[in-house]
C-alpha cells in the first residue's frame, strides 16, 4: 500500500537557519513519483517540486534543495537561510502506477519562520 | 493563459443545505481530480473525470456526494445534505494526459463551511 509520512508536524525555526523537512513514502511500484507542495497561509497550493524514481539526482533551486535517497525511502526538503515568507505548511505526496490517478499526500509539516 | 480556477473561494452552509463548487480547468485541460482537505490533514483523493465520464470515484463518500464533468462548462462536486464533518478545503486539479496526474496542476482550492 503507498504511504507517505512526515513526520514532524511542526517545526520553528529562526530567520536565516536552514530547516529540513523530512519525506518518508511506501510503495510496491518500482515507477512512482514524488512531490513537494506549499501551502502558505493563504490556503492555495503551490508546487515545488516532482522527481521520478529513476532519476536519484539531489536537486537544488535557489534556496531550496532536496535530496531523494531510494535506500531509505526518502525524499527530504531543505531550505537554506530561511526567510519569514517561507512559513507554509509543507506536503509531500506519491503518485506510483497501484494509484495513478491521484497522489498520497502526507499530512504536511507546519514550518514557522521567527524574524 | 489562465490556471486553475475554482469558486467560489469560500462557500457558507448551513446544515441540511447543498453545496456546488465549481473547477474549470486549465485551456485544453480534459481530466480532472479533485482532493478534499480536512482541517490539519493533508490532501485525499476524491474522483478523477474526464468530460461526461468518471473514471475513479474510489475515494468519494458513498452517500450524499457526487460530481460531474459535463461536455460543456465547469466540473461540479455536489454535496447534499451537508453536515458540520464536510466543512474542509475541496481542491480541483486538471491535466492535459489522461490519469496524468503526475501532470496535474491544482487550483486555488474553495474552503467550505457549514454552520
Amino acid at each position: 500500500a503507498q504511504k507517505v509520512t512526515q513526520a514532524q508536524t511542526e517545526i520553528s525555526v529562526v530567520e536565516k537557519e536552514d530547516v529540513t523537512l523530512d519525506c518518508v513514502y511506501e510503495t510496491r511500484d518500482t515507477t512512482y513519483y514524488l512531490f513537494w507542495y506549499k501551502q502558505p497561509p493563504s490556503g492555495e497550493l503551490v508546487f515545488l517540486i516532482r522527481r521520478n524514481s529513476f532519476d536519484e539526482q539531489n536537486e537544488i533551486s535557489g534556496r531550496y534543495s532536496w535530496n531523494f535517497q531510494k535506500s531509505t525511502s526518502s525524499f527530504n526538503f531543505t531550505i537554506t537561510a530561511s526567510q519569514v515568507v517561507d512559513s507554509a505548511v509543507y506536503f509531500c505526496a506519491l503518485s506510483d502506477q497501484t494509484g495513478a490517478n491521484n497522489l498520497f499526500f502526507g499530512t504536511g509539516t507546519r514550518l514557522t519562520v521567527i524574524p | 493563459n489562465a490556471g486553475v480556477m475554482q469558486n467560489p473561494r469560500h462557500l457558507v452552509r448551513r446544515r441540511g443545505q447543498e453545496a456546488r463548487l465549481r473547477c474549470s480547468p486549465m485551456k485544453g485541460h480534459s481530466h480532472v481530480y479533485w482532493y478534499r482537505q480536512l482541517p490539519e490533514e493533508g490532501l485525499k483523493f476524491m474522483v478523477y473525470l474526464q468530460k461526461e465520464n468518471i473514471i475513479d470515484e474510489s475515494g468519494m463518500p458513498k452517500e450524499r456526494f457526487s460530481a460531474e464533468f459535463p461536455k460543456e462548462g465547469p466540473s461540479i462536486l455536489r454535496i447534499q445534505q451537508v453536515v458540520r464533518g464536510d466543512s474542509a478545503a475541496y481542491f480541483c486539479a486538471s491535466s492535459q494526459r489522461q490519469g496524468a496526474v503526475t501532470e496535474a496542476f491544482f487550483g486555488q482550492g474553495t474552503r467550505l463551511t457549514v454552520v
